[in-house]
């Protein structure tokens, strides 16, 4: 069936770092993927989503570009801030993305001043 | 208000008794999902409902059961709750007609069984 796997966490960065979090999937089809973010004592939030290949989501300077040739939709931010602390989820939806989302485990991001 | 609501935000119950978690929603969605969510687990898919209809099982549905009562109202129920099923548990919504826009979520229910 459809996975998705994240890099295990916990990840901590100073402020103004580089962030990457890599995701990979394993999907028949052309699924649509997405990045979720959970901050502390809240549900998730769409980040960002690409729905098909070499498409880059983007948002709050968060990127991340559906490679299927490597099947993956890593995470990157160019300077992260003590804001973005919180958990980060990679996610697909099967062919058409009107399907259940798939997620993968999570990854936790604590950013230091 | 929330457009996904839950009711209750935490709870504590003990071992055995029956307990519902409630979710409504009022961005006119059709299709509801219950997840619960682990530490190191992700997010796993209990059951979900693409129409009042329409029940599906997810991943994890042993222990569960589900009533779309209407189109905005989906409970979950533990008929005999085990510590195992102590977790955080939340409700989404999304859009049969709108594609690949992911979902709503609400913010959770932290359910606990002793």
């Amino acid at each position: 069936g459809d996975s998705v796997t994240q890099m295990e966490g916990p990840v901590t960065l100073s402020e103004e770092a580089f962030l990457t979090i890599n995701c990979t999937y394993t999907a028949t089809g052309y699924p649509s993927l997405f990045w979720y973010v959970q901050y502390p004592g809240e549900g998730l939030q769409l980040l960002l989503k690409a729905t098909k290949a070499d498409d880059k989501g983007s948002n709050k300077g968060f990127e991340a570009t559906y490679r299927k040739e490597t099947t993956s939709f890593h995470l990157e931010k160019g300077s992260v801030q003590v804001s973005d602390s919180a958990v980060y989820f990679c996610a697909l939806s099967a062919s058409g993305g009107s399907e259940k989302l798939v997620f993968g485990k999570g990854t936790k991001l604590t950013v230091n001043p | 208000d929330a457009d996904v609501t839950q009711t209750p935000r935490n709870r504590i119950t003990k071992t055995g008794k029956r307990i519902m978690l409630e979710c409504s929603q009022t961005k006119g969605h059709d299709r509801m999902y219950w997840y619960r969510q682990d530490p190191g687990l992700g997010l796993r898919l209990i059951y979900y409902s693409f129409d009042v209809k329409d029940i599906n099982k997810g991943e994890i549905s042993d222990g569960y059961s589900v009533s779309r009562q209407a189109q905005a109202k989906f409970s979950l129920s533990l008929e005999s709750a085990i510590p195992n099923q102590t977790a955080l548990y939340f409700c989404a919504t999304s859009d049969s007609g709108s594609g690949a826009v992911g979902y709503t979520f609400g913010s959770g229910t932290r359910l606990t069984v002793v």
